[in-house]
């Protein structure tokens, strides 16, 4: 049992870039969420999905897209990376958001030089 | 502004002894709460929940605390062990999850 899969764990942009991370869960969880986490800030919701093809904003949308074709994929791209969004992104998933606790992927360390 | 707000960055314990962990709330909505824990390169994971209708919840070593009148939450680990060394978060519900800023708690032996 994976759990929850990012890709990559580490990425080096240059401002003006775009790339997708890559989220991915085996547990048939409906609810996904991407979250990035800053020093000082904890981690701050930028996109949540409550079902395939059900996507909506988190507290920090700015930059980033997000589509959930599928259960089990929730990819996350970010459009034209600025120097803003070094930080490290987290993706979550759950049963049915939160009653048992997200499952968190290991997370990927982005870097926009 | 912060509606989940940890306000000690950093706590040191002895081995054995009790840790306490706070976290204060602004949003009187906050349904469901949450503590995680957090190793360095890993994703964090849940350890525990209370549920707003409650005031306590356990699960062996760790007790979650709720005084939904002062809006304050805190996680007592009893007792603390090295393997405890960890970023704790809070999370509170509305609908999402918010997160607190996180404690690095540090458990000497």
């Amino acid at each position: 049992n994976a759990g929850v899969t990012q890709t990559p764990k580490f990425q080096v942009l240059k401002t003006g870039q775009s790339m997708t991370l890559q989220c991915a869960q085996d547990m048939n969880h409906e609810y996904m969420s991407w979250y990035r986490q800053d020093p000082g800030m904890g981690l701050r919701l930028i996109h949540y999905s409550v079902g395939a093809g059900i996507t909506d904003q988190g507290e920090v949308p700015n930059g980033y897209n997000v589509s959930r074709s599928t259960t089990e994929d929730f990819p996350l791209r970010l459009l034209s990376a600025a120097p803003s969004q070094t930080s490290v992104y987290f993706c979550a998933s759950s049963y049915s958001n939160g009653y048992y606790g997200y499952t968190f992927g290991s997370g990927t360390r982005l870097t926009v030089v | 502004d912060q509606q989940v707000k940890q306000n000690s960055p950093s706590l040191s314990v002895q081995e054995g002894r009790i840790s306490i962990l706070n976290c204060d709330y602004t949003n009187s909505m906050f349904d469901y709460f949450l503590w995680y824990k957090k190793y360095p390169a890993e994703g964090p994971t849940f350890l525990i929940s209370i549920s707003s209708i409650k005031d306590k919840n356990e699960d062996g070593r760790f007790t979650v605390f709720l005084n939904k009148s002062a809006k304050h939450l805190s996680l007592h680990i009893v007792p603390s062990q090295p393997g405890d060394s960890a970023v704790y978060f809070c999370a509170a519900r509305d609908g999402q999850l918010t997160f607190g800023s996180g404690t690095q708690l540090t458990v000497l032996p």
